[in-house]
């Protein structure tokens, strides 16, 4: 079955980078794009990029442009999220999804990520 | 690129149906057949529930049905039940090659 497993929840300062993996399973990795979501306490989704395994082609959300950088590793079909000079507005849960016809059809668990001195 | 249009919170009796609008413009939602609605409840992932407007995964209830006019998406919900309540997001694919969400409507089902 089709599985993201996330890794766990993290504390930064601000300035701090993150790094969030996802590890999938039960599909052809490289068949699909993924795709980074976060959403902040209370707030609503917010898609940050995605990328495409096969080619490492990616696209990013121009209000994160040179602060997010997509990366996967196709020997442990494992998607990276890496997000610089950390700020306290990116303190949100970070979730990574697959690409189904321009739709997330499965989901990570989340992780959560908070940004605090 | 600006999020998608939708009502802060909508809300139906059991047994009615209800309608959440997505309105975005002629570069996203006006553009391609691909939106997307999600459902989520509190604490938990989304749930896909439609993709290319109107089409439902398996083991999606056929009381969520979808459609779409020039740049505005709809989700409606009919037979609501108590299950229903949770909150709701329109997603479309963007000329830019990426993604925009809507900013997410509350359903109450009292």
């Amino acid at each position: 079955q089709v599985q993201l497993v996330q890794s766990g929840a993290e504390v930064k300062e601000p300035g701090a980078s993150v790094k969030v993996s996802c590890k999938t399973s039960g599909f052809t990795f490289t068949g699909y794009y993924l795709h980074w979501v976060r959403q902040a306490p209370g707030q609503g989704l917010e898609w940050l990029g995605r990328i495409d395994p096969k080619t490492g082609d990616t696209r990013y959300s121009q209000k994160f442009q040179g602060r997010v950088t997509i990366t996967t590793d196709t020997s442990i079909t494992t998607l990276y999220m890496e997000l610089g000079r950390l700020r306290s507005d990116d303190t949100a849960i970070y979730y990574c999804a697959r690409d189904a016809k321009m739709s997330a059809d499965f989901w990570g668990q989340g992780a959560l990520v908070t940004v605090s001195s | 690129q600006s999020a998608l249009t939708q009502p802060a919170s909508v809300s139906g009796s059991p047994g009615q149906s209800i309608t959440i609008s997505c309105t975005g413009t002629s570069s996203d939602v006006g553009a391609y057949n691909y939106v997307s609605w999600y459902q989520q409840y509190p604490g938990k992932a989304p749930k896909l529930i439609l993709s290319y407007v109107s089409d439902r995964p398996s083991g999606v209830s056929n009381r969520f049905s979808g459609s779409k006019s020039g740049n505005t998406a709809s989700l409606t919900i009919s037979g609501l039940q108590a299950e229903d309540e949770a909150d709701y997001y329109c997603n479309s694919y963007v000329t830019s090659g990426t993604w925009v969400f809507g900013g997410g409507t509350r359903l109450t089902v009292l």
